[in-house]
């Protein structure tokens, strides 16, 4: 399996709070995506990154911020969390764009 | 990113062969065909990708139709672990690698 952790793994936290999601690899991969998961959505693309502070935005980007400031870690946050944005997200990592491999996951619920 | 259309569910018996097909009329000329796989509750992983060339690898082969509108992904020998949702993607050009999942196609792998 490629060398990719998430950080933590299960997180229950309250509406209005802030929370951090950690994505951290081992491959030196250049590509590194944050997914969410939710029933009936299928996986969405939130954010990417082409590279050290390198990012742009995906298919559901709203209410969430991402940092890369060096090649092995992937932050996203959410500055205040909302019900909505209770998930399963995934972190995957690429270096040849569309060949993608998926961390375990960490599973969110915001109350 | 190409739309494309899969049967909802499929069964198999274990020890025959899985054929899951894709339809991908609007594929365009630079766009490849991705399959991917997801085990319940873990991140999806990739199986195998091509462009209009058969294309086989240890974990599956994949047969793309010579007008490039449909494809089948043919899981050789299946096995109770082969349970899965699989994900059939058209995606290329130069959009970092933005996949773009469906509802994908449920294999269920029956004793």
């Amino acid at each position: 399996d490629a060398g990719i952790t998430q950080s933590p793994r299960h997180k229950v936290t309250e509406t209005g709070t802030p929370v951090t999601l950690r994505c951290h690899q081992t491959e030196n991969h250049r590509y590194m995506y944050w997914y969410r998961q939710d029933p009936g959505h299928g996986l969405r693309l939130i954010h990417y990154s082409y590279g050290v502070k390198d990012t742009d935005k995906g298919e559901v980007s709203d209410g969430y911020s991402v940092s890369r400031s060096k090649t092995e870690d992937f932050l996203l946050t959410l500055e205040s969390a909302t019900s909505s944005q209770t998930s399963v997200y995934f972190c995957a990592i690429s270096d040849s764009t569309y060949e993608q491999y998926f961390g375990p996951g960490t599973r969110l619920t915001v109350t | 990113d190409a739309k494309t259309t899969q049967p909802p569910s499929m069964d198999c018996a274990e020890g025959r062969a899985a054929n899951l097909p894709c339809n991908h009329s609007t594929i365009s000329g630079n766009e490849y065909v991705y399959w991917y796989r997801q085990i319940h509750s873990q991140g999806p992983q990739y199986i195998i990708h091509g462009l209009k060339n058969n294309e086989t690898n240890e974990m599956a082969s994949l047969i793309i139709t010579e007008d490039r509108k449909s494809s089948t992904l043919i899981l050789p020998h299946a096995t109770l672990r082969d349970t899965a949702v699989y994900y059939c993607i058209g995606a290329g050009g130069t959009s970092y690698g933005k996949l773009t999942f469906g509802q994908g196609t449920i294999l269920t792998v029956h004793p």
